[in-house]
């Protein structure tokens, strides 16, 4: 069974600053790597996705792929309030599959 | 273009009644999923479909039955409903690894308490 790993936070930090969500993977054959932001009561939307080849910056998001560490990383620089979310980080699996962390509490205080 | 539309958004059952949850998706997908979301965790895998007449179970299919007999339609039924399947659902649409990464789009949820 596919696992992933995410710190459920709280994750703080002030307006402005740099904010970093980690998730861990256990399938080191992962090619597809998604983060996923969702507001209280909403459903999750789709922020940017990588693949295994190299990382992507879009806007104020980095995402960043560790393949020896087998961890994926978003970035979210200047952090806004708006930025107050659940982060989820899913992994592609196999038949086209997600396979989705428990999620990231992110703050951010103005 | 509604995307991807559940329904209801919101229900109330008792303990041993059934129901379905409608999922309808004008995005042309072949791929379709059911979600279940417990509060603090992640989204769980109930069901999914590669395209219509094909279904197969995800990581947590028992008490649900699904079916698909087209594109556009994915709905997901609940027999004898516990107390354990209160949660939220949602239903997804793919676009499939052959255009790159599956990428997801959901509906709005349906928010399912069983009482």
């Amino acid at each position: 069974q596919k696992e992933v790993e995410q710190n459920s936070g709280p994750l703080s930090v002030p307006e402005g600053a740099i904010a970093s969500l980690n998730c861990t993977y256990s399938d080191r054959g992962s090619q597809s790597f998604f983060w996923y932001r969702q507001y209280s009561g909403k459903s999750p939307e789709l922020i940017m996705f990588i693949y295994s080849n190299g990382d992507k910056e879009d806007g104020r998001f980095t995402a960043q792929l560790n393949k020896a560490s087998q961890y994926v990383s978003l970035l979210i620089r200047d952090s806004q309030p708006s930025d107050s979310a659940t982060y989820l980080c899913a992994i592609g699996g196999d038949g086209n599959k997600l396979v989705f962390g428990a999620g990231t509490i992110l703050r951010v205080k103005s | 273009n509604a995307g991807v539309t559940q329904t209801p958004k919101f229900r109330i059952l008792k303990i041993g009644q059934s129901m379905t949850l409608q999922c309808t998706q004008d995005m042309n997908h072949n791929y379709m999923y059911w979600y279940r979301q417990d509060p603090g965790m992640g989204l769980k895998l109930i069901y999914y479909s590669v395209g219509a007449g094909i279904t197969d179970k995800g990581e947590v299919p028992n008490g649900y039955n699904v079916s698909r007999s087209t594109t556009e339609d994915f709905p997901l039924r609940l027999e004898l409903a516990a107390p354990s399947q209160t949660s939220v659902y949602f239903c997804a649409t793919g676009t499939g690894v052959s255009s790159g990464a599956n990428v997801l789009t959901f509906g709005a949820g349906s928010r399912l308490t069983v009482l």
